[in-house]
C-alpha cells in the first residue's frame, strides 16, 4: 500500500462546476496536510495546508480533513480552465525528524470551457 | 515568487558524467529539502538540511549523490557517474518559518541523461 494515494485521473469537469479531488494516507499519526498544484513542466505550487479536522476555505478552494478516516480532499468551486493542472496531495508523516513531505502521484484535472 | 531559485533550469548530459545543481533560497529559509520527481509521479524526498547541517538522507540517495549547504545558505546537489535512470526533475524546497512545515518549491532543474 502506498503511503499517500490519489486517483490519477484524468478528472474532467465543465467550466463553473465543482472539482473534487481526494487523497488517503496510511500514517495515522500524520499531522500536516498540503495540496499543491503543478502545471506541466513546472514545479509544485502550494495551494493550501490543513492541520485540523474539518474544512478550511481559501477563495475558491476548500480543503477537508478527516483524520479518523485518514482522508483529505480539495474542492475547487467555479472551476476555470486555468485550474487545469495536476494536483498533488502531500502529507507530513509523524516519524522522522526531517518533516519531509510524502506525496501522492497526483490527480490530473482538466476543466473544459 | 517563492524566494527560491535553482540553476541550471535544464541540464543535458551523457551517461557517466558528473553534474551539479544549485539551490539559492533567501537568507531566512533555515530548512532546505531536495526532492526528485519523475514523470507521472509525485516528488520523492532525497535529503534535508537544517541550516548547514545535513540531518537526513533518503535511502533513494545512492553513494553517487552528495549534497552540501555551506554556511547554511545556498545548497548544491551533485550526481556522479550519471545513469539514464537519474533523468528527472530535481526540486529544492524551503520553509520560511521555523514553526511551520509548509514547504515552497523552487522552479526545479530538469536533468536528461543520454
Amino acid at each position: 500500500q502506498k503511503e499517500v494515494e490519489q486517483n490519477s485521473g484524468p478528472l474532467s469537469v465543465p467550466e463553473g462546476a465543482i472539482a473534487s479531488l481526494n487523497c488517503t494516507y496510511s500514517d495515522r499519526g500524520s499531522q500536516s496536510f498540503f495540496w499543491y498544484r503543478q502545471y506541466s513542466g513546472k514545479s509544485p505550487e502550494l495551494i493550501m495546508f490543513i492541520y485540523s479536522n474539518g474544512d478550511k476555505e481559501d477563495g475558491r478552494f476548500t480543503a477537508q480533513l478527516n483524520k479518523a478516516s485518514q482522508y483529505v480532499s480539495l474542492l475547487i468551486r467555479d472551476s476555470q480552465p486555468s485550474d487545469s493542472a495536476t494536483y498533488l496531495c502531500a502529507v507530513n508523516p509523524s516519524s522522522g525528524s526531517a518533516r519531509q513531505l510524502t506525496f501522492g502521484s497526483g490527480t490530473q484535472l482538466t476543466v473544459l470551457p | 515568487d517563492t524566494g527560491v531559485s535553482q540553476n541550471p533550469r535544464h541540464k543535458i548530459t551523457k551517461r557517466g558524467q558528473n553534474v551539479t545543481f544549485r539551490c539559492d533560497p533567501i537568507s531566512e529559509h533555515n530548512r532546505l529539502y531536495w526532492y526528485r520527481q519523475t514523470l507521472g509521479q509525485g516528488p520523492e524526498f532525497l535529503t534535508y538540511f537544517q541550516n548547514e547541517a545535513q540531518l537526513e538522507k533518503s535511502r533513494l540517495l545512492s553513494d553517487r549523490f552528495s549534497a552540501e549547504r555551506p554556511k547554511g545558505s545556498f545548497s548544491t546537489l551533485e550526481i556522479q557517474r550519471t545513469e539514464q535512470g537519474d533523468s528527472a526533475m530535481y526540486l529544492c524546497a524551503t520553509t520560511r518559518d521555523k514553526s511551520t512545515d509548509t514547504q515552497y518549491f523552487g522552479p526545479g532543474t530538469r536533468l536528461t541523461v543520454l
